[in-house]
Parts: structure tokens; C-alpha cells; sequence
């Protein structure tokens, strides 16, 4: 199994540029996440999805949005990158129920100029 | 809301020394809490995970953390530190009830050890 993964790793954009950042698990997991991480701000939730086609928003959502149109894929799609979201993006998907943790994949470093 | 706030954002210890990270979470009731530890340039990975069958809970390369309900903390120690375990750990805390799904972090804390 690989698990979680994350495509791209690395990305730089221009401002107003868009991208669609791609999350893909092969363990059969109902939930999905999408965070980003932030020097001294920990992870931060920006969108996540319960299953197949149902999406729901984070902590964080604004500028960002998601499409779960396969269970095993999660989207998520920067319409117009600006400076503010130069981030490392991380995707986690846990199976339903329970205290199951959630399996991270390794990040998309992200730059916006 | 739910918060979890670890105390010092750096901690440093020697080689062999003990290592006491701190995690206190804010709930009224009892939580699920976890420890991620994340190495340079990778993704988080579980370290362990309190889920009220025991409060002292052992995980991963000599890990374990203590659930205390009166002080509402989850501290993550290890007996004698190894220069792997220089890294960045996360506390985090999932609530029961219905929507329940997300994991609230806290602010992280890096680890550096010192040889």
C-alpha cells in the first residue's frame, strides 16, 4: 500500500494563478482532510469530505475549494493564489468511527510570488 | 470550542536526558488525544493515542503519555532521549459526538537534542 500521496510536491506560483493540488489513498478511507501548516501555527484545517461526493469546510476555507468526486481522491483547487496561502499543504484521510487516527501523506510546499 | 495548547514551542535536551513535552487540551468531556511526531520534510506520523482504556499509553520508539483528567493534560515523555528523536511533535485532540471527524492541533512543539 502506499498509503497517502500527495501530488505535487513542490509547486511556485504567481499571483492569481490557479492549481489544483491532488490527494489520492489506497486504504479505503471514508474521511479526508486538507490542512496547511504555518510556522508557530500548527496544522490548520481548510476543507474535508466524509465521503464520496460531500465536502465541508475547516477552519481555514476561504480562497481554497474541494471536490471528492472519487472516494479515494481528494482535491484542492486555488482559483487565485495569493501570497498568504505560501504554505506546506498536507492531506490526511482516516477509515469512520472510532479514535482512528488520521494517515498523513508527505506535503506540497507551495510558493506564491 | 476545543483548544490544545503544548507549552514551549523549543524544548532542548541532552542526550540520554529525559524528555517531557506538555499538552493541555480544553473539553468538557473526555477526549480522544494523540501525539504526531513529524521528522524534517515529512508528513506527520502517529506517535500514539489515548482513547479512555488506559490513561497511561505507550506508542512508538519509547514514547508515553499520561491522561489526566483533573489537570486536563496529556504530556508525552520519553526516559532517555536519542539523537533520532530530534523532530517536531504535535498534540492533537478529537471530540466524540455526532461531526465529530475533525482533530484540533496544537501550536507544536520542536524538539532538540543535544549530544
Amino acid at each position: 500500500n502506499a498509503g497517502v500521496t500527495q501530488t505535487p510536491k513542490f509547486r511556485v506560483l504567481k499571483t492569481g494563478q490557479s492549481m489544483t493540488l491532488l490527494c489520492a489513498q489506497d486504504m479505503n478511507h471514508e474521511y479526508m482532510y486538507w490542512y496547511r501548516q504555518d510556522p508557530g501555527m500548527g496544522l490548520r484545517l481548510i476543507h474535508y469530505s466524509v465521503g464520496e461526493g460531500t465536502t465541508a469546510k475547516g477552519e481555514v476555507p476561504d480562497g481554497y475549494n474541494v471536490s471528492r468526486l472519487k472516494k479515494q481522491n481528494f482535491l484542492l483547487g486555488l482559483e487565485s493564489a495569493a501570497p498568504s496561502q505560501t504554505s506546506v499543504y498536507f492531506c490526511a484521510s482516516n477509515p469512520s468511527g472510532g479514535a482512528n487516527e488520521q494517515f498523513f501523506g508527505p506535503g506540497t510546499r507551495l510558493t506564491v510570488l | 470550542a476545543q483548544s490544545v495548547t503544548q507549552l514551549g514551542s523549543h524544548v532542548s535536551v541532552s542526550e540520554g536526558a529525559l524528555v517531557l513535552l506538555r499538552c493541555n487540551y480544553s473539553s468538557s468531556v473526555p477526549p480522544y488525544l494523540f501525539w504526531y511526531v513529524q521528522y524534517p520534510n515529512q508528513g506527520l506520523q502517529l506517535l500514539l493515542k489515548y482513547t479512555s482504556a488506559a490513561t497511561l499509553v505507550k506508542g512508538i520508539n519509547g514514547f508515553e503519555a499520561e491522561f489526566k483528567k483533573s489537570e486536563t493534560s496529556f504530556h508525552l515523555t520519553k526516559p532517555s532521549a536519542h539523537m533520532s528523536d530530534a523532530a517536531e511533535y504535535f498534540c492533537a485532540v478529537r471530540h466524540l459526538g455526532a461531526g465529530s471527524y475533525q482533530l484540533t492541533f496544537g501550536k507544536g512543539t520542536k524538539l532538540s537534542v543535544i549530544p
